[in-house]
């Protein structure tokens, strides 16, 4: 299994403005994913993090608006950029943890945007 | 890509009782994966289960891989159980990445 962080953990922010988030992992994963999950809907893949090298966007997400960073096997930020109350979502990341395959998925960041 | 339907989509019951969620998906997987998202949004991880049965407690789970569904039993049912139990899969072929079910929304009243 995996023990996953993420900072912060709630927020309220100003329509145009930018928020980073942050996940820790407490072991070295080779992937590292983000979702999205809107109010009352399910998680949806914005993208995959791999260390080394540029995140792979989903269809309907774009770099400029979610710029992901991964400067390490444990560690990950994603930025919404620009907000509007669209984006007002639970973000969470998730690790694949190999072997199984199995995925574990942060506490999440609940994000309000006004 | 491939599609996840989960059922019921809502599921009321009573302290005690038993229930069955079902989740079918439209073509063959690598992995399949039972969360429960609690109140507070937590995702846990309840099962990793691409084929076959296991149990956990109250909870068990069956994949039949060759018709393409998975059952989740929940047991002797309590009001913790509640929140939204969610169906995951990653296509064969498809590097990693989990697709969601729209899940179900299961409320235990005492």
């Amino acid at each position: 299994s995996a023990v996953i962080s993420q900072k912060p953990s709630r927020d309220i922010c100003q329509r145009g403005t930018s928020l980073t988030i942050q996940c820790q992992v407490d072991s070295q994963v080779t992937m590292m994913f983000w979702y999205r999950q809107q109010p009352g809907q399910s998680l949806t893949l914005i993208a995959t993090a791999n260390q080394g090298s540029e995140a792979t966007y989903e269809s309907g997400f774009v770099i400029d608006k979610f710029p992901i960073s991964r400067p390490n096997l444990t560690f990950s930020t994603l930025t919404v950029s620009n907000m509007s109350p669209e984006d007002s979502s639970i973000y969470l990341c998730s690790v694949d943890t190999g072997g199984t395959d199995t995925q574990y998925f942060g506490p999440g960041t609940r994000l309000t945007v006004l | 890509g491939i599609q996840v339907e989960q059922s019921p989509p809502d599921l009321i019951l009573q302290e005690g009782a038993n229930s069955t969620l079902r989740c079918n998906f439209s073509d063959s997987v690598n992995n399949l994966q039972w969360f429960h998202q609690n109140p507070w949004g937590q995702l846990i991880n309840l099962f990793y289960i691409p084929s076959g049965t296991k149990q956990n407690g109250r909870l068990s789970a069956t994949t039949v891989a060759t018709e393409r569904y998975s059952l989740l039993y929940i047991s002797s049912s309590q009001t913790t159980d509640s929140g939204v139990y969610f169906c995951a899969v990653e296509q064969q072929g498809g590097s990693e990445k989990l697709v969601f079910g729209k899940g179900t929304k299961l409320t235990v009243n005492p």
